[in-house]
């Protein structure tokens, strides 16, 4: 059975500090897509990592793929207020399969 | 943005009742997809199409029904809605393939009394 997990599910951290979301899959797959949606809002795409090894970058979130380890990381430096969302990371097979979210909180 | 768009964005409906929705772009993409956002169940796929009139069940299709007549259309209809039914409804578009990047509707609140 293919799987995403995500964890943390739920993230509080305060502004300023550094942290990483993880996103493990259960098959061979080397395309993985970050998204982000705000509160009552639509999702939106952030990053596609389509090899072993990609790193992307975007302002304070930077994402990367591990293929041989099935995990990929979403770091977020220095946190700042507009950063709280929640996250997906949605794993490329036949169609998208997605993780359960991790819904982040970053305090003033 | 990728143009789509989703009609009605609120609606309340009773239990039994019939209801549709409806998914719009202008992008041309080939892909649509229908899925559903529950608390603590992420985002769960119904319905997907990958051409006019080509289309296939996700995950969660049971009470689901979809049609694609034109390329920028792809209805979803609930033929006879029930409590279980209440959620948010978000519309995708991927372009030339099923794992290509998904862009996203702005989503149908549906509430089944």
């Amino acid at each position: 059975e293919l799987k995403v997990e995500q964890n943390p599910l739920f993230l509080s951290m305060q502004e300023g500090k550094n942290y990483t979301i993880y996103c493990n899959y259960s098959t061979t797959s080397d395309r993985l897509y970050w998204y982000r949606q705000d509160p009552g809002k639509s999702l939106e795409s952030l990053f596609v990592l389509l090899s072993n090894g990609a790193v992307k970058q975007e302002g304070r979130l930077m994402a990367s793929l591990d293929t041989k380890a099935r995990l990929s990381t979403l770091h977020i430096t220095a946190a700042v207020h507009d950063l709280s969302a929640t996250y997906f990371c949605a794993l490329a097979e036949y169609q998208l399969i997605w993780g359960a979210g991790t819904k982040l909180i970053i305090k003033p | 943005d990728a143009g789509i768009t989703q009609s009605p964005r609120h609606k309340v409906t009773e239990t039994g009742t019939p209801v549709t929705l409806r998914c719009h772009q202008t992008e041309n993409h080939r892909y649509m997809y229908w899925y559903r956002q529950d608390p603590g169940h992420g985002l769960r796929l119904i319905h997907y199409s990958y051409g006019v009139k080509d289309t296939d069940k996700g995950e969660v299709s049971d009470g689901y029904s979809v049609s694609r007549s034109k390329t920028e259309d792809f209805l979803l209809t609930l033929e006879s809605a029930t409590s279980s039914q209440t959620s948010v409804y978000f519309c995708a578009i991927s372009g030339t393939s099923g794992t290509d990047t998904q862009y996203f509707g702005p989503g149908t609140r549906l509430t089944v009394l």
